[in-house]
């Protein structure tokens, strides 16, 4: 089965500090991986996505994600860690629904990231 | 400014009885989709939508039901056969490009007491 997993419930980062949220996808085919931020009591928002032959893409607010083939990773990263990162990070891929034929997101569990003053 | 809208924000019902959650794009996509959302679990397909008058159940039907009669509106009912409705329903909609990402409304709270 095709899928996504973040195997962090939590990260904590100090300000100012590198951040680096995981991800890890399961796909045949060429994976459409993708990183949302969602700030309590509200809807998700589109930070990045991976664009084949990039294996560092940028994408808002300072963040951007590395593509490893060999690892079939796609880590969230960013160089310096503000207070107000602070927010859950989801990881989704799209992929061939079971009810066939179209490309459906499929998202990981959420990471929540704490950003201490 | 284009966007997705759910309403209401937050909605309270007694058992057994129905509830229609409302969710209205103007970003002039096509496909359209209802997540569910409960602490720890991520976000998990209900139903989704590629064009008008047609929809495909998701992950987690049971209990739901959608129509799609115009291109902006996907309303999502929960039914009084959902065994645990209470959690916060999210409304997306996109382009059916692969590469393509989802842009969300900012959710309706549902709780069932």
């Amino acid at each position: 089965a095709q899928s996504v997993a973040q195997p962090e419930d939590q990260v904590n980062v100090a300000e100012g500090n590198p951040l680096t949220v995981k991800c890890t996808y399961s796909v045949s085919g060429n994976p459409y991986l993708f990183w949302y931020v969602q700030y309590p009591n509200r809807g998700l928002q589109f930070l990045l996505k991976y664009i084949t032959g990039d294996n560092l893409v940028k994408g808002s607010y300072g963040f951007e994600a590395e593509f490893n083939k060999s690892q079939t990773s796609f880590h969230l990263k960013k160089p310096s860690a503000l207070v107000s990162d602070s927010a859950l990070y989801f990881c989704a891929v799209r992929t061939e629904h079971a009810s066939g034929g179209s490309y459906i997101p499929t998202f990981g569990r959420g990471t929540s990231l704490i950003v201490h003053p | 400014d284009g966007g997705i809208t759910q309403s209401p924000k937050y909605l309270f019902r007694k058992e057994g009885q129905n509830v229609t959650l409302s969710c209205e794009q103007n970003l002039n996509h096509d496909a359209m989709y209802w997540y569910r959302q409960d602490p720890g679990q991520g976000l998990r397909l209900i139903y989704y939508s590629q064009i008008v008058n047609d929809f495909q159940k998701g992950d987690i039907a049971e209990g739901y039901s959608v129509s799609r009669e115009k291109k902006e509106s996907f309303p999502l009912t929960v039914t009084s056969a959902q065994k645990n409705p209470t959690a916060f329903y999210l409304c997306a909609s996109g382009m059916a490009e692969k590469n393509s990402p989802l842009h969300f409304g900012n959710g309706t709270r549902l709780t069932v007491t």
